[in-house]
C-alpha cells in the first residue's frame, strides 16, 4: 500500500532564503508525482508534474526532483518571498496506470517571514 | 480554458441533515475525483470516476455518502445524513485519461456540520 509522507509539517524561514521541501513514498512503482500549493480556504493549484521517466521539472523559482529508487521527491524554492507562504502538498499516482488514484501527503505549511 | 467548477463554496448544515455538492470538470477530462480534506490533513480520495463508471470508491462511506456522474461530465456528491465528523473541504478534480495526467482541482466546498 502506497503511503506518502511530508516532513516537516511546518516550516518558517526568512525572506530571500532558498529552501527545500521533502516528500517520501513507500512504493517506488509510481506513474507520476505532482506538487501542489494550497492557500488557506482555497483549492489546490498544480505547481509541477514529474512523470515516472523524468528526474526533475522546473518552473520559474521552483524545481522538483524525483528519485524513485529511494522513494523521494524534493521541491526547491529559490529566493523565497512572503507570497510563497502556503501549504505545499505532494501527491503520487501509484502503479503503472494513468487511471490510478492520486495519494496525497499531509503537506508542509510554509511561512516566509518578511 | 475554464477550470474545475464547484458549488456551493460554503455550506453549513445541522447533523442528520442532507447536503449535495456539484462539480463540473474541465471539458474533455474523462477522470473525475472527489476528495475529502479534513483540517490539517492531506486530501483523501472518496471516489474516482472514469467517464460515468466508478473506478475506486473503497474509501467512500457508502452508508451515508453517494456520488454519481450520469452523463460522464458533471458529478454530484451527496451526504445523507450528515455527521459532525463530515465537516471538511470537499474537493473535486479532473484529469485526462492518457499521457500527461496532471490533475486540476476546483476551489472546493467547505462543509460545516453543527
Amino acid at each position: 500500500k502506497q503511503e506518502v509522507t511530508q516532513i516537516p509539517a511546518a516550516l518558517s524561514v526568512p525572506e530571500g532564503e532558498n529552501l527545500v521541501l521533502n516528500c517520501s513514498f513507500t512504493d517506488s512503482a509510481i506513474y507520476n508525482l505532482q506538487w501542489f500549493r494550497q492557500d488557506p480556504g482555497k483549492g489546490l493549484t498544480s505547481l509541477l508534474l514529474i512523470q515516472s521517466s523524468q528526474r526533475e521539472q522546473t518552473s520559474g523559482r521552483l524545481n522538483a526532483s524525483l528519485d524513485k529508487s529511494s522513494g523521494r521527491s524534493t521541491l526547491y524554492i529559490a529566493a523565497s518571498q512572503p507570497g510563497d507562504s502556503a501549504t505545499y502538498l505532494c501527491a503520487v499516482r501509484p502503479g503503472y496506470s494513468s487511471a490510478s488514484k492520486i495519494i496525497f501527503g499531509s503537506g508542509t505549511r510554509l511561512s516566509i517571514r518578511p | 480554458e475554464a477550470g474545475v467548477a464547484q458549488s456551493p463554496r460554503y455550506k453549513i448544515i445541522e447533523k442528520r441533515q442532507s447536503v449535495a455538492f456539484w462539480c463540473n470538470p474541465i471539458s474533455g477530462h474523462a477522470t473525475l475525483y472527489w476528495y475529502q480534506q479534513i483540517l490539517g490533513q492531506g486530501p483523501k480520495l472518496l471516489i474516482q470516476f472514469q467517464n460515468n463508471g466508478v473506478v475506486d470508491d473503497s474509501q467512500l462511506p457508502k452508508d451515508r455518502f453517494s456520488a454519481e456522474r450520469l452523463k460522464g461530465v458533471d458529478s454530484t456528491l451527496k451526504i445523507q445524513p450528515a455527521k459532525l465528523e463530515d465537516s471538511a473541504v470537499y474537493l473535486c478534480a479532473s484529469s485526462v485519461l492518457q499521457g500527461n495526467t496532471e490533475a486540476f482541482f476546483g476551489q472546493g466546498t467547505r462543509l460545516t456540520v453543527v
